[in-house]
């Protein structure tokens, strides 16, 4: 079954400090790659995406991604966090394949300190 | 702005109740979605939705139904609502191969 893996469950980090979190999926076709935000006692917020073209996209608020299609990896970066970006970011996936929804990962829980 | 409303923020019910999620969006998407969020376990699929009177089941569909009777709107069954139901009910639409956008969040629980 594809998944969806994020390797770190919750992140602390101290303001300007640099941040990159792990994303792999196990899906061997072609694939859409997103991250989302969820800020606290809000709802879900697209950060960025990957449909095609250059693997590295820059999404909101500084964040970028980079797809490694060899390593089936999407990590998110950004180089200097704020005290503003602590959240809960989810990694997720959507088989480019009629009838399938997005996949999720478990979220990694980002804490920053100022 | 897209918006994908959830018809409770919070809902309280029994054990053995019929409960009802609501979920319109206003953006003609084609596509909604059901999702549980616990923590530790992200977000997983309940059902999701290609249209109208179309549904197609998810990663955990035991113990829920939904409804797709008009384009906007998406409902989700509890049919006899149990204690490990309890979670935040995550609803989402979005145009075929777009992003998905999400409601606030439907918080239940059942005791």
């Amino acid at each position: 079954a594809q998944s969806v893996s994020q390797h770190n469950h919750h992140v602390i980090l101290s303001e300007a400090a640099s941040l990159e979190l792990g994303c792999n999926y196990s899906y061997g076709g072609t694939v859409n790659l997103f991250w989302y935000v969820q800020y606290p006692g809000q709802h879900l917020q697209l950060l960025l995406k990957y449909f095609s073209g250059d693997p590295l996209v820059k999404g909101i608020k500084g964040f970028e991604a980079e797809f490694i299609k060899s390593k089936f990896s999407f990590n998110l970066r950004k180089p200097s966090v704020q005290w503003s970006d602590t959240a809960e970011y989810f990694c997720a996936v959507k088989p480019n394949q009629a009838g399938t929804a997005l996949i999720f990962g478990k979220g990694t829980t980002l804490s920053v300190s100022s | 702005d897209v918006k994908v409303t959830q018809s409770s923020r919070y809902l309280v019910k029994r054990t053995g109740e019929k409960v009802f999620l609501e979920c319109v969006q206003d953006m003609d998407h084609e596509n909604m979605f059901w999702y549980r969020q616990d923590p530790g376990l992200g977000l997983r699929l309940i059902y999701f939705s290609y249209d109208v009177k179309m549904k197609e089941k998810g990663d955990i569909p035991e113990g829920y139904s939904v409804s797709r009777e008009k384009k906007e709107r998406f409902s989700l069954i509890l049919e006899s609502a149990s204690t490990n139901q309890t979670s935040m009910y995550l609803c989402a639409s979005s145009f075929i191969e777009e992003p998905q956008h999400f409601g606030d969040g439907t918080r239940l629980s059942i005791l």
